[in-house]
C-alpha cells in the first residue's frame, strides 16, 4: 500500500526567504506527482505537477522529483503572507489511485 | 475548468444517523473520488468509482457505503454515523486519460456527527 510522507509538519518563513517542502513515497512505480495548496480548509488548489525525474516550474513553484530516491519536494520562491496555506503532495499510482501525504502547515511572515 | 458539486456543504447529524453526501461532475470524468480530511492526516481515501455501478475500496471505508449510479453521480453514504466521522469530506473527479491526468475538487462537505 503506497505511503506518503511529508515533512516538515509546519514552517515558517520570513516573507521573500525561499520555502522547501519535502515528500517521500513508497511505491516506486508511482508516475504522476503534484502539488496542491489549500487555505483554511476550503478547496484545493494545483500549483504544480510533475510526471519525470528532474524540475518543473510554475511560476514561482518549483517541483524537483528523483524517483530512485522515491522523493518529491516543493520550493517556494519569494514567498508572501499570502502563501501562507497546507500544502498537500499528492502521489497517484498505476491503478489510478491518488494518495495524499498529510501536509505542510506554511507561515510566511511579513 | 471541470465542475464537481458537492451538496450538502455542511451537515450535522447525531450518533446513529443516517446521512447521503452526493457529489456531482459534469465532464463526464470516469473517475470519481471521495476524500476525507483531519488534521494531521491529509486527504484520505474511502472509496472511488471507474463508472457507473463500479466501485473501489480506498484506505479508510470502514463505516461508509458508496454508490455510483451515472457517470455524473457518486454518492457517499454514512447508515449508522459515529462522532468520529466528524470531518470535512471532499469529492473529486479525472479522466484518468494518461499519466498527466488530475483531480478536480469540489468544496467539500464539513460534517459534524454530534
Amino acid at each position: 500500500q503506497q505511503k506518503v510522507q511529508q515533512s516538515p509538519e509546519s514552517l515558517t518563513v520570513s516573507e521573500g526567504a525561499m520555502a522547501s517542502l519535502n515528500c517521500t513515497f513508497s511505491d516506486g512505480t508511482s508516475n504522476n506527482f503534484r502539488w496542491y495548496r489549500q487555505h483554511s480548509a476550503k478547496g484545493l488548489e494545483v500549483l504544480v505537477s510533475i510526471f519525470s525525474d528532474g524540475e518543473k516550474e510554475e511560476g514561482r513553484f518549483t517541483a524537483h522529483l528523483n524517483r530512485a530516491n522515491l522523493h518529491v519536494s516543493l520550493h517556494i520562491r519569494e514567498p508572501q503572507p499570502s502563501d501562507s496555506a497546507v500544502y498537500l503532495c499528492a502521489v497517484r499510482t498505476g491503478g489510478y489511485k491518488v494518495v495524499f501525504g498529510s501536509g505542510t502547515r506554511l507561515l510566511v511572515s511579513p | 475548468e471541470a465542475a464537481v458539486t458537492q451538496s450538502p456543504r455542511n451537515k450535522v447529524t447525531v450518533t446513529g444517523g443516517n446521512v447521503t453526501l452526493s457529489c456531482r461532475q459534469t465532464n463526464s470524468h470516469n473517475y470519481m473520488y471521495w476524500y476525507r480530511q483531519d488534521t494531521g492526516h491529509g486527504l484520505r481515501l474511502i472509496h472511488y468509482s471507474y463508472g457507473a455501478g463500479n466501485l473501489q475500496i480506498g484506505d479508510v471505508p470502514d463505516g461508509y457505503k458508496a454508490t455510483r449510479t451515472t457517470q455524473e453521480d457518486f454518492f457517499l453514504l454514512l447508515e449508522l454515523a459515529s462522532p468520529s466521522q466528524t470531518s470535512l469530506y471532499f469529492c473529486a473527479s479525472s479522466d484518468a486519460r494518461g499519466p498527466n491526468e488530475r483531480l478536480f475538487f469540489g468544496h467539500g462537505t464539513k460534517l459534524s456527527v454530534l
